[in-house]
C-alpha cells in the first residue's frame, strides 16, 4: 500500500523554464493538497484540489503557478517561467473523501532554480 | 499568516531526557494536529487532538491542547537519537492546515 508518491525528488531549472511537479495520492484518497516550504520556515498551503476540480487555490501565486488533478493519473503543479524566488520544497498530502482527519503527505520535491 | 507558531525554535537535549515543545495559535480550530519532519524529508503525522480533547498520548508521545489560552504542548519522553527532528504543530480549519516554522530538536547519544 504505497502512501503518496512525489516526483521527481529532485529538479534543477533554469530561470524561465518550466517545472513539473507529479502527486500521485494513496490509493483511495480522492483528496490532494500542495504544500510549499522555504528553508527554516514551516508548510504554507498553496492548494486544494479533488478529482478535475479545484476546490481553493488561494495559496497560489497569481501568476505562473497553477495545479489541476485529472480524472486519470496524478495531480500536476505546474510553474511557468521561474524565478530563483521559487526554490523551495514543495510537498503533495493526500486524504480520504470523507472527513479531513490523516492527512498523508509525500517525501516532496526540491526545486532548485539556477 | 502563520496560525501555529512554536517554542522553542531549537532544543538540544541528553539521550533518555524528554523534551517539551510549545505551540500557539491565533483563531479557533477543529483539531491540531503535530508533524515530524527528518531532516531533508517528508512529514511524518504523529498525533492529532481535536478542540473537544485536552490530552492525548499516543507511545511516547503526550500532547496537550488549551482552547482558552489557545496553546498545544508535545511531549516526548525518554528521547532517543532517532528523534532527532524538526516538529511542526498544525492547526487545521476544514481542509487547511496552518504549520508554524517549527522546533528542531536534537538528541545527544
Amino acid at each position: 500500500n504505497a502512501g503518496v508518491m512525489q516526483n521527481p525528488r529532485h529538479l534543477v531549472r533554469r530561470r524561465g523554464q518550466e517545472a513539473r511537479l507529479r502527486c500521485s495520492p494513496m490509493k483511495g484518497h480522492s483528496h490532494v493538497y500542495w504544500y510549499r516550504q522555504l528553508p527554516e520556515e514551516g508548510l504554507k498551503f498553496m492548494v486544494y484540489l479533488q478529482k478535475e476540480n479545484i476546490i481553493d487555490e488561494s495559496g497560489m501565486p497569481k501568476e505562473r503557478f497553477s495545479a489541476e488533478f485529472p480524472k486519470e493519473g496524478p495531480s500536476i503543479l505546474r510553474i511557468q517561467q521561474v524565478v530563483r524566488g521559487d526554490s523551495a520544497a514543495y510537498f503533495c498530502a493526500s486524504s480520504p473523501p470523507v472527513g479531513h482527519y490523516g492527512y498523508t503527505f509525500g517525501s516532496g520535491t526540491r526545486l532548485t532554480v539556477v | 499568516s502563520q496560525q501555529g507558531e512554536e517554542d522553542p525554535q531549537a532544543l538540544s537535549i541528553q539521550e533518555g531526557e524528554n523534551a517539551t515543545m510549545n505551540c500557539s495559535y491565533k483563531t479557533s480550530i477543529n483539531n491540531l494536529q503535530w508533524y515530524r519532519q527528518n531532516s531533508g524529508r517528508g512529514l511524518v503525522h504523529l498525533i492529532l487532538i481535536r478542540s473537544n480533547e485536552r490530552e492525548k498520548h499516543s507511545g511516547r508521545l503526550r500532547v496537550t491542547l488549551d482552547t482558552s489560552k489557545k496553546s498545544s504542548s508535545l511531549l516526548i519522553t525518554a528521547s532517543r537519537a532517532a528523534d532527532t527532528a524538526s516538529y511542526f504543530c498544525a492547526t487545521d480549519n476544514d481542509y487547511k492546515l496552518s504549520f508554524g516554522a517549527g522546533t528542531t530538536v536534537t538528541v545527544r547519544a
